[in-house]
């Protein structure tokens, strides 16, 4: 089945550690692309997203995605985390021809050790 | 209002009752869309409204759901007859084209017991 797969489903870092999630998805064709953050106890929000044009995006707090349309990948990345990024993390992916039916992946939680 | 509004936060029914759960979208939002989150997983579609009329459907699992968008902004999901796997946290979205960014609402936490 299509589908979006964010490989890690908790990640633990120091402070000022890099990150890296990774997003794939297995949709052919044009796609257009999210990641969303969900702070504990809050609703989903918009880091970034990607239509087209420069498959390297910048959001907002830091993160950038790299759209790699070889590998089917959409990894979310930041230099330096802060505690304040402890959160999940959801990779969506609006299909071919079908913008209305965003597909999200599992999530990933990600844990900023102070 | 400043965005995307959900009554109840919470809500806790018996086995076999009726639930409506409302979705107050960001004024001027075409695109209204339904979602549900089992915990641990990502949102799952439900259902997508473009003004009053369901776009797609084809996310409600069986025909216990059902959505409605009379006026083409307040959102009511009925879920009939419910049954203890319907517990999740429903989540509504609402943007201003199609296909563009969704704002979402902080969800209704439905337990079923």
């Amino acid at each position: 089945a299509q589908s979006v797969s964010q490989h890690n489903h908790h990640v633990i870092l120091s402070e000022a550690a890099s990150l890296e999630l990774g997003c794939n998805y297995s949709y052919g064709g044009t796609v257009n692309l999210f990641w969303y953050v969900q702070y504990p106890g809050q609703h989903l929000q918009l880091l970034l997203k990607y239509f087209s044009g420069d498959p390297l995006v910048k959001g907002i707090k830091g993160f950038e995605a790299e759209f790699i349309k070889s590998k089917f990948s959409f990894n979310l990345r930041k230099p330096s985390v802060q505690w304040s990024d402890t959160a999940e993390y959801f990779c969506a992916v609006t299909p071919p021809a079908r913008n209305n039916d965003m597909r999200f992946g599992a999530g990933t939680r990600l844990t900023v050790k102070p | 209002g400043a965005g995307v509004s959900q009554t109840p936060s919470n809500k806790v029914t018996e086995k076999g009752k009726y639930v409506e759960l409302r979705c107050d979208p960001i004024s001027g939002h075409t695109a209204l869309y339904w979602y549900r989150q089992s915990l641990g997983q990502g949102p799952e579609f439900l259902i997508y409204f473009q003004g009053t009329g369901a776009a797609d459907d084809s996310g409600l699992p069986n025909d216990r759901f059902f959505a409605v968008r009379p006026e083409g902004s307040v959102s009511t999901l009925k879920i009939q007859r419910t049954e203890r796997g319907d517990s999740a946290v429903y989540l509504c979205a609402s943007s201003p084209q199609w296909g563009g960014e969704a704002f979402f609402g902080q969800g209704t936490r439905l337990t079923v017991v």
